[in-house]
């Protein structure tokens, strides 16, 4: 019954390859957001799909592309990995009243070797 | 833009102490304030809120007051225990697409 959950919860890959990071949430929320934590903990918002509609989209290299085919899945895409992509990336989602906070995932631990 | 300080850490304490972590916050408008925790090998949970000024969130212990005129959401707890070792999250809400922008984090470590 988890709320949100992010597949793979690890990965490791080569320089230069692609790679998909898929997420759903089950709370009937309308919308969805990646976050990457770095090595510092540090969290920074990456992408946000309101019902499939994009959103937020922070200064994020364009090999990094959200994909959202409904309101309950949340994809991330990552082309040429590169070493400096090596992070936690959170999935999270909300129901459109802000004050109710943010559900996250577990998160997927992402190494580029 | 907005945005969110919190104190460094680690902050290093024995079980039954008391807790304090502070949190400022720069904002335009009037955010939501929320206290998140993550557990070692975990995702963010969310641990209290405060919707306006005065308001008091509350949780598992923890405490925080929303106060405007300082513009602060400081996390307090009257007794720790070795299970609180986490790091805490400090955030707020901004802009019209309810973005949850974070502190850095404090880590805290308590022990017996």
């Amino acid at each position: 019954d988890t709320a949100v959950s992010q597949t793979p919860k690890y990965l490791v890959t080569q320089m230069g390859n692609d790679k998909s990071i898929k997420c759903e949430q089950n709370l009937g929320h309308d919308t969805m957001y990646w976050y990457k934590q770095d090595s510092k903990k540090f969290l920074k918002i990456m992408f946000s799909y309101n019902n499939k509609e994009l959103i937020i989209n922070e200064t994020v290299p364009n090999r990094f592309s959200p994909k959202s085919p409904d309101k309950a899945h949340l994809n991330l895409h990552i082309n040429s990995l590169e070493l400096g992509d090596s992070a936690v990336y959170f999935c999270a989602s909300s129901h459109r009243d802000r004050d109710l906070g943010y559900t996250f995932g577990s998160g997927t631990r992402l190494t580029v070797v | 833009g907005d945005s969110v300080t919190q104190m460094e850490g680690p902050v290093t304490l024995s079980e039954e102490a008391f807790l304090t972590i502070n949190c400022t916050y720069t904002a335009t408008g009037y955010p939501s304030l929320f206290w998140y925790v993550q557990y070692p090998g975990e995702g963010l949970q969310l641990l209290l809120k405060a919707t306006k000024a005065d308001d008091k969130g509350s949780n598992k212990g923890f405490e925080a007051t929303y106060r405007k005129e300082t513009t602060s959401f400081h996390l307090e707890k009257g007794s720790v225990q070795v299970s609180d070792s986490a790091v805490y999250f400090c955030a707020l809400t901004s802009g019209g697409y309810n973005k949850l922008i974070f502190g850095a984090g404090t880590r805290l470590a308590v022990h017996p």
